[in-house]
């Protein structure tokens, strides 16, 4: 079974709009993290976000915010104020045992977003 | 510059090649990872070294061989590819052990073609 799961392949955005960007997750952990990364065509993954399961508050960075659900196992990505440079593929990623060895990541299918003038 | 640099950028191999792809960080990290990324499939992990030991290879075939010399370069050596190998190599690098990881830094990637 998928750990990761999104399920929007691809989306159009309006520019200056807001998207969000689906995640759900499934894990037996308590302690956990959720890693949101953009991915342009060059290739190089940039970390955009993070929350900790622990953390009371949805994380937010700038034009990027994050909408956890935990109950629901949701981690949905929220960018506002879309611009161009926004047209990318973004993975939604998930760290289980944080203090195990290794700290490994479990990616998502990615969604591709384009960002219409 | 991301802190994470991957060479080469891009590399063309035939099937009887043995070639090496690089990646180097000086961010202090503590773990390194290497990542296929194939169209249309998720990031796949295959190795996972913490402080300079493999702790996971997954299912990877004897192909790809990885090195961790030190703390701050991974290599793999690739000999006899597949053309199903063909892919994007990413490696990353994160800190270990504690809540206030911010999880990983990418480098760039490098793009194999086999044919």
């Amino acid at each position: 079974a998928q750990k990761i799961t999104q399920t929007q392949p691809g989306m159009f955005v309006q520019e200056k709009e807001a998207v969000t960007l689906d995640c759900t997750y499934d894990t037996s952990d308590q302690s956990y993290g959720l890693f949101w990364y953009k991915q342009p065509s060059s290739g190089e993954m940039i970390f955009l976000i993070y929350q900790g399961s622990y953390d009371e508050q949805n994380a937010t960075e700038g034009r990027y915010s994050l909408n956890f659900q935990k109950a629901r196992k949701s981690a949905n990505l929220v960018i506002s104020a879309s611009q161009l440079g926004d047209s990318a593929m973004y993975f939604c990623a998930m760290r289980e045992n944080q203090r195990a060895a290794g700290n490994k990541l479990t990616f998502g299918g990615g969604t591709r977003v384009l960002v219409k003038p | 510059e991301t802190g994470v640099t991957q060479t080469p950028r891009h590399l063309v191999m035939g099937m009887t090649n043995k070639k090496s792809l690089k990646c180097e960080q000086h961010l202090g990290h503590n773990a390194m990872y290497w990542y296929k990324q194939s169209a249309k499939k998720p990031l796949e992990l295959m190795f996972v070294y913490s402080l300079e030991e493999r702790v996971e290879n997954n299912s990877v075939p004897s192909r790809f061989s990885p090195e961790c010399p030190n703390s701050s370069h991974l290599f793999l050596h690739l000999h006899t590819l597949q053309p199903e190998d063909s892919a994007l190599y990413l490696c990353a690098s994160s800190r270990l052990g504690t809540r206030d990881d911010y999880g990983y830094t990418f480098g760039s990637g490098t793009r194999l073609t086999v044919v």
